[in-house]
């Protein structure tokens, strides 16, 4: 079984549409968590950690379910500049293993 | 913010030499350094992790004897391509990674080298 799983998509939405991604995660040990978001041949970057908590950042919102074991990242008011790959990123709790998603493909189309 | 780099970028040999590429962390040090291979429309996958001073710890599938990590200081790593072959080509990712005393423990990526073996 994956590590971490994620939805590859793609996903095609309108400019100013409302997108979620889901990511899982097998290891319930898992200490800390991310979204990575990555352009066409680019190396990834970071866009945001994930906090039990939950926490937003302008337009993009990460949310973390320890107990189903999934993290999610909501983008409201989808820009064109949003089209990217977007990574979900587990670690274990040394920190010193992290675990990629395969990765959802987001197209925001005109 | 914290800045990595890779030299080279792109790089184009001949089959059956080796390739070094190598990574830097420019303004913190790296407690640890990974090394990705990324295929095209495919996910990172990570081939290795190393820390300084200490021999690298490769994934499964990952031949140490072909893929050479010299992890020499908190600064830098080094991965050697031995005897490259066509099947090889591939755009090559490392990262630093920062394991703080608290969580969340960040990794920051260098811009990648594409390697093409002819």
């Amino acid at each position: 079984r994956k590590e971490v799983e994620q939805d590859p998509g793609p996903f095609n939405v309108p400019e100013g549409a409302t997108v979620a991604f889901n990511c899982t995660y097998s290891n319930s040990a898992s200490q800390s968590f991310f979204w990575y978001r990555q352009d066409c041949r680019k190396e990834p970057k970071l866009l945001m950690s994930v906090y039990s908590s939950g926490n937003e950042d302008g337009r993009f919102t990460a949310q973390l379910n320890r107990a189903s074991q999934y993290i999610s990242l909501l983008i409201r008011d989808s820009k064109l500049s949003d089209s990217a790959t977007y990574l979900c990123v587990v670690t274990t709790r040394t920190g010193n293993q992290f675990y990629f998603g395969t990765g959802t493909s987001l197209t925001v189309i005109p | 913010g914290a800045v990595v780099s890779q030299h080279p970028s792109r790089v184009i040999c001949k089959s059956g030499t080796s390739v070094k590429i190598e990574c830097r962390s420019l303004d913190f040090q790296a407690t640890t350094m990974f090394w990705y291979r990324q295929f095209p429309k495919q996910s990172l996958m990570l081939m290795a992790t190393s820390n300084e001073g200490s021999k690298a710890t490769y994934e499964q599938g990952v031949e140490k004897d072909k893929f050479l990590i010299n992890h020499a200081s908190l600064t830098l790593s080094t991965l050697t391509v031995t005897s490259a072959h066509p099947e090889d080509s591939s755009f090559y990712i490392c990262s630093a990674g920062v394991v703080r005393p608290d969580p969340p423990y960040e990794q920051y990526f260098g811009p990648g080298t594409r390697l093409t073996v002819t």
